[in-house]
């Protein structure tokens, strides 16, 4: 079983409708939570990133962290033909040495016009 | 300011045949780190560093080794590549964190597309 799991998708969604996207885990060592954009050929780039339980929103973004279900989502609002990518969700345990993330397989959405 | 840099973009290689891939930051990052990316796999570490002259295997780093002999430069090395290795590979960078309450962004370069025939 995988550590981090994330449904593939594709999603397909209308331009303008609200978005979420959702990932599981197994580890309750986790300490932070981050979701990445991937556009097609190019390498991840950080969206948000959260601590706590919880929400977070930066403009269109809500990042929510559930630990006691041990499952995090990421809502867009308003989405544009441009939000269109793979997302991946990432995770990380900071009191190991190495600090390398743990990924979800990610989840390519496309927002049609 | 580049960010992070990968040569090359593409290649293709036969099996048994060896490659470098090189990565390099300008942002005086210390920690670096290789992933290479799968479908239906996501992002799997393959070897890290926390910095110059020290490196560290990672989830995946069986047929890979890798060098860190200047600070801006990590490489990953193939030394008789295998159609398993197929893959896009990915260099990142962070800066390092102490202790906990804090997380530093890692950076991504634009990968790699390596195909082994």
């Amino acid at each position: 079983q995988k550590e981090v799991e994330q449904d593939p998708g594709p999603l397909s969604v209308p331009e303008g409708a609200i978005v979420s996207l959702n990932c599981t885990y197994s580890n309750s060592a986790f300490q932070y939570f981050m979701w990445y954009r991937q556009y097609s050929r190019k390498g991840p780039e950080l969206l948000m990133y959260t601590y706590s339980s919880g929400n977070k929103e930066d403009g269109r973004f809500t990042a929510q962290v559930d630990k006691s279900s041990k499952y995090i989502s990421l809502f867009i609002r308003d989405s544009q033909p441009s939000d269109s990518a793979t997302y991946l969700c990432a995770m990380i345990v900071l009191d190991t040495g190495r600090r390398a993330l743990t990924f979800g397989s990610g989840t390519r959405l496309q927002v049609q016009p | 300011n580049a960010g992070v840099t990968q040569t090359p973009k593409f290649r293709v290689l036969k099996t048994g045949q060896s490659m470098t891939l090189l990565c390099a930051q300008d942002m005086n990052h210390e920690y670096m780190y290789w992933y290479r990316q799968d479908p239906g796999m996501g992002l799997r570490l393959i070897h890290y560093s926390v910095g110059e002259g020290t490196t560290a295997k990672g989830e995946v780093p069986d047929g890979y080794n890798v060098s860190r002999l200047k600070k801006q430069n990590f490489l990953l090395g193939l030394e008789s590549a295998a159609p398993s290795q197929t893959s896009v590979y990915f260099c990142a960078s962070s800066w390092v964190h102490h202790g906990l309450g804090g997380y530093n962004e890692q950076f991504f370069g634009p990968g790699t597309r390596l195909t082994v025939l």
